[in-house]
């Protein structure tokens, strides 16, 4: 498994932007990086993923550094509600599950 | 959208006896899966499932376990002999499987809370 290194803890402002980073420099040309975050008592749930270029979707947005050993989700104005657990997870060539780490606990403050 | 289902939400059972846990995945998906998290740690894989066959399990999932697709829609995860440390949240997830497993998400259940005492 690709190791992945997360900030434990993060802290954010209502209606401000997110950046949450993640380091991954052990991972090949052809893992993919998929971002999960779980709400409290809830189960995962998929926020985006890419490959190279940059990702957008309706729930943030996904940097991925040129040498790929780092990458950022983009929460563009947090809400309540975005307050989580994120799971940056590589996606080893021939694995065929996700393997979560400890993640990055985000508090929003109102 | 689409969700998958588990049931119940909350499961308690004495140590020593069998419990069932159910999931009804997203009805075009392929592949599924269950996961388990104690309380205060990581989301940990147990077992994937596809084509009526397990795919691939870990070390967690040893022959007190074991998975079924009964009949077509339902998934469930069966402990047959259940003990303290299986207490745990679990979680079933199913994904479309589409082009490729990369580009298609998991979609997981709120779980079910198993208490053994």
């Amino acid at each position: 498994d690709a190791k992945t290194t997360q900030p434990n803890s993060m802290e954010s402002n209502e209606e401000e932007p997110v950046h949450l980073p993640c380091n991954h420099s052990t991972i090949s040309g052809t893992d993919y990086i998929h971002w999960y975050r779980q709400l409290p008592s809830q189960g995962p749930e998929y926020v985006i993923h890419g490959l190279t270029s940059n990702v957008n979707n309706r729930m943030a947005s996904l940097a991925i550094a040129e040498d790929r050993k780092s990458s950022t989700l983009i929460l563009h104005r947090a809400t309540l509600r975005d307050a989580a657990v994120y799971y940056c997870i590589p996606l080893i060539q021939g694995a065929q599950k996700l393997v979560f780490g400890q993640g990055t606990r985000l508090t929003i403050n109102p | 959208e689409p969700e998958v289902t588990q049931t119940p939400s909350h499961q308690v059972t004495q140590m020593g006896q069998e419990v069932i846990l159910r999931c009804v995945p997203i009805s075009n998906h392929l592949y599924f899966y269950w996961y388990r998290q104690i309380l205060g740690q990581k989301v940990e894989f147990l077992v994937s499932f596809y084509n009526n066959e397990i795919s691939e399990k870990s070390e967690i999932f040893d022959d007190q376990f074991s998975v079924e697709r009964p009949d077509g829609s339902n998934f469930t995860l069966k402990i047959r002999s259940t003990k303290l440390e299986d207490s745990a949240m679990y979680f079933c997830a199913s994904s479309e499987m589409g082009t490729s497993f990369y580009n298609s998400p998991l979609h997981f259940g709120n779980g079910t809370r198993l208490t053994v005492t």
